[in-house]
């Protein structure tokens, strides 16, 4: 089983649709969770960061934990043409020495106008 | 502001051929540094990170090398490039200690050829 697992997608919506993008993860010791946009061919950008279970908000985007399932998700309202991107979750442990984020393969989405 | 320059931009590179490959950090002070591999279906992979000038570690056995000369200098290198070094190289920064978030750079697309 892999540590991360992500659907690959590709997902594609109506603009102002409402997505949901969704990872699940086997290690328990993953406490820190993000959420990272790429358009092609550029490097990944931070979205959203969070480390406790429930919801945070910024703008368009809502980050979900659920720690005791081990599943995390990325809400986008009001989708836009400029949201199509690929995204990635990040997840990273807790303790000395830990510095490596593990991410899922990311999924593709198309906002279509 | 922060900002994280890669170059360059893209590389076409023989076979057998040397790397070198060069990250640099603006507006910040003792970063930590990353280097991530992204290959296709395959996700991001850290190669190298560094908590600090001249020190290393690699998370990945492989003939790439890294090298922090300075605070805010993280290079990339290899001897003799094979084909499967093909790929798109990220450099990322994030603050000393265990901050979590991690920035990334615009990449380098490398084609081993």
């Amino acid at each position: 089983q892999k540590e991360v697992e992500q659907d690959p997608g590709p997902l594609s919506v109506p603009e102002g649709a409402i997505v949901s993008l969704n990872c699940t993860y086997s290690n328990s010791a993953f406490q820190y969770f993000m959420w990272y946009r790429q358009y092609s061919r550029k490097g990944p950008e931070l979205l959203m960061y969070t480390y406790s279970s429930g919801n945070k908000e910024d703008g368009r985007f809502t980050a979900q934990v659920d720690k005791s399932s081990k599943y995390i998700s990325l809400f986008i309202r009001d989708s836009q043409p400029s949201d199509s991107a690929t995204y990635l979750c990040a997840m990273k442990s807790t303790g000395a020495g830990s510095y490596q984020l593990t991410f899922g393969k990311g999924t593709k989405l198309s906002v279509i106008p | 502001s922060q900002t994280i320059h890669q170059w360059p931009a893209t590389l076409v590179q023989p076979v057998g051929s040397p790397l070198s490959l060069e990250c640099t950090v603006e507006g910040t002070s003792n970063p930590n540094l990353y280097w991530y591999r992204q290959a296709a279906g395959r996700g991001l992979q850290l190669l190298f990170y560094s908590v600090g000038i001249g020190q290393i570690s690699s998370e990945v056995p492989q003939n790439l090398s890294a090298s922090r000369p300075q605070d805010r200098q993280f290079i990339l290198s290899s001897k003799k490039l094979l084909l499967s070094d093909s790929g798109f190289y990220l450099c990322a920064w994030s603050r000393g200690g265990l901050y979590n978030e991690q920035f990334f750079g615009p990449g380098t697309r490398l084609t081993v050829l």
